[in-house]
């Protein structure tokens, strides 16, 4: 079973410029999350879709990120305009049922500077 | 979310096995308790979880109070791949993706 793909790897920007970070679930997982993973902290959750639908996005910044997941498979989170505070590794989940044995991409690490 | 509180950090002889705290005092009789663990430059992977009684799979044991305020994550024989941050989080039924994760627990294991 192929795992979560995310893209790119690794991103540098300067501040004020815009983001964007892909994410390809495990086929058939319909629930999808993003998280923000700063340097020496634990993951914190910023949105989870179910299908093609927000389920919890009280913790996204609404003000510059957005995220989407058209037709329900593949999500893009977009940060616009980045701040230096948002250097942190991005991280994708999913799984078959909301949050049972989820698996975790490996991540995007931004820098901005 | 009920919190969980982990040592910062523990080490370990390789071999030898390891038990890993977490305190969740504030636990509702719905919550599960997961347990994941984040190698170095890679995104956390699923360990185990329970609800009440202790768990055994390939990876580890997860060993419940029965007052359910606090549980052990075992690695029955540690090796240097068990190097990780172990975290522990409490979620309603299965929905672990919606958890707040702590900073964790720093597992050092030397050779």
């Amino acid at each position: 079973e192929a795992g979560v793909a995310q893209s790119p790897r690794y991103k540098i920007i300067e501040k004020r410029q815009s983001v964007a970070f892909w994410c390809n679930p495990i086929s058939g997982h319909a629930t999808l999350y993003w998280y923000q993973q700063i340097l020496g902290q634990g993951p914190k959750l910023l949105i989870q879709f179910q299908n093609n639908g927000v389920v919890d996005d009280s913790q996204l910044p609404k003000d510059r990120f957005s995220a989407e997941r058209l037709k329900g498979v593949d999500s893009t989170l977009k940060i616009q305009p980045a701040k230096l505070e948002d250097s942190a590794v991005y991280l994708c989940a999913s799984s078959s049922q909301p949050g049972y044995g989820y698996t975790f991409g490996s991540g995007t690490r931004l820098t901005v500077v | 979310d009920a919190k969980t509180t982990q040592p910062n950090s523990m080490e370990s002889n390789e071999e030898e096995p390891v038990h890993l705290p977490c305190n969740h005092s504030t636990i509702s009789g719905t919550d599960y308790i997961h347990w994941y663990r984040q190698l170095p430059s890679q995104g956390p992977e699923y360990v185990i979880h329970g609800l009440t009684s202790n768990v055994n799979n390939r990876m580890a044991s997860l060993a419940i109070a029965e007052d359910r305020k606090s549980s052990t994550l075992i690695l029955h024989r540690a090796t240097l791949r068990d190097a990780a941050v172990y975290y522990c989080i409490l979620s309603r039924w299965a929905n672990a993706g919606k958890s707040t994760f702590g900073d964790g627990t720093t597992l050092t294991v030397k050779p």
